[in-house]
C-alpha cells in the first residue's frame, strides 16, 4: 500500500531540547513538504524539498531544520530554538509533473511538557 | 502576497442540501487549484483538482473554476452528515512541482 508515514503520532518535547518528526513515503514522489497547523489556521509552509540533498526554507523555517538524504525520507528537527512549538506538523510529497496535487501523511502532533 | 481567502465558516447547512463552498486567489498566475477535506485532528484528504475554466464534477461534489474573476468553489450535492469537515482551498502555479498557498478553510456543519 502505497503512502506517506508520519512518526510519532505524538510527541512532547521538554525545554531545551531537539526533536526530530519522521516522514517516509513509498508514492515514489520527488517533493516533499513540511507544513505546520495551528489551531483555526490554515497550513504554514515550514521547509521543501524538491530532490535529493536539496531543500528551500518555506515561510516560516526559523527554528526547524531539514536533510533529505534519500527520496522516500524528509525529517524535520524541531530545536530548542523553535520557542512556540505546539502545533500539528503534517508532511506531504508530489510527483514532479505539471499540476501534481500533494498528498499527506496522518500529521505528528507536537506539544511542550 | 500571494493569498487564498476563503470564508471560516461555520456554513451549516440541512442534510440532502447543496452545500457551496468557495475561495477568492490572489496570484493571477495560478493554474491549478485543489479542494481538500480535513475531519477535526486529521489531516488533509485530496478531493477534488481542477485546471481549466469551468466546473468538474466527481460523484456528490462539483469543483467550479473561473480564473478571469479568480473564484474557486466546490459544490457538495445531497449533502450528508460526513461530509461535516473544514475544507481547504489551495492554489499553485504550473510548474514541475507545486509549491501550493491554502486558504485557511470553511469548516462545513450537515445536521440530520
Amino acid at each position: 500500500d502505497g503512502g506517506i508515514t508520519q512518526s510519532p503520532k505524538y510527541l512532547f518535547r521538554k525545554e531545551g531540547q531537539n526533536v526530530t518528526l519522521s516522514c517516509e513515503q513509498n508514492l515514489n514522489h520527488d517533493a516533499m513538504y513540511w507544513y505546520r497547523q495551528d489551531p483555526g489556521q490554515g497550513l504554514r509552509l515550514i521547509y521543501y524539498s524538491q530532490i535529493v540533498n536539496d531543500f528551500q526554507k518555506g515561510d516560516i523555517a526559523e527554528g526547524y531544520s531539514v536533510s533529505r538524504e534519500k527520496k522516500e525520507s524528509f525529517p524535520l528537527t524541531v530545536t530548542s530554538a523553535q520557542k512556540n512549538p505546539t502545533a500539528f506538523y503534517l508532511c506531504a510529497s508530489s510527483s514532479r509533473g505539471r499540476s501534481q496535487p500533494q498528498h499527506f501523511g496522518d500529521g505528528t502532533r507536537l506539544s511542550i511538557l | 502576497q500571494k493569498e487564498v481567502e476563503q470564508n471560516s465558516g461555520p456554513l451549516s447547512v440541512p442534510e440532502g442540501a447543496i452545500a457551496s463552498l468557495n475561495c477568492t486567489y490572489s496570484d493571477r498566475g495560478s493554474q491549478s487549484f485543489f479542494w481538500y477535506r480535513q475531519y477535526s485532528g486529521k489531516s488533509p484528504e485530496l478531493i477534488m483538482s481542477i485546471y481549466s475554466n469551468g466546473d468538474k464534477e466527481d460523484g456528490r461534489f462539483t469543483a467550479q473554476l473561473n480564473k478571469a474573476s479568480q473564484y474557486v468553489s466546490l459544490l457538495i450535492r445531497d449533502s450528508q452528515p460526513s461530509d461535516s469537515a473544514t475544507y481547504l482551498c489551495a492554489s499553485g502555479m504550473e510548474r514541475g512541482f507545486q509549491k501550493l498557498v491554502f486558504g485557511t478553510g470553511t469548516r462545513l456543519l450537515v445536521s440530520p
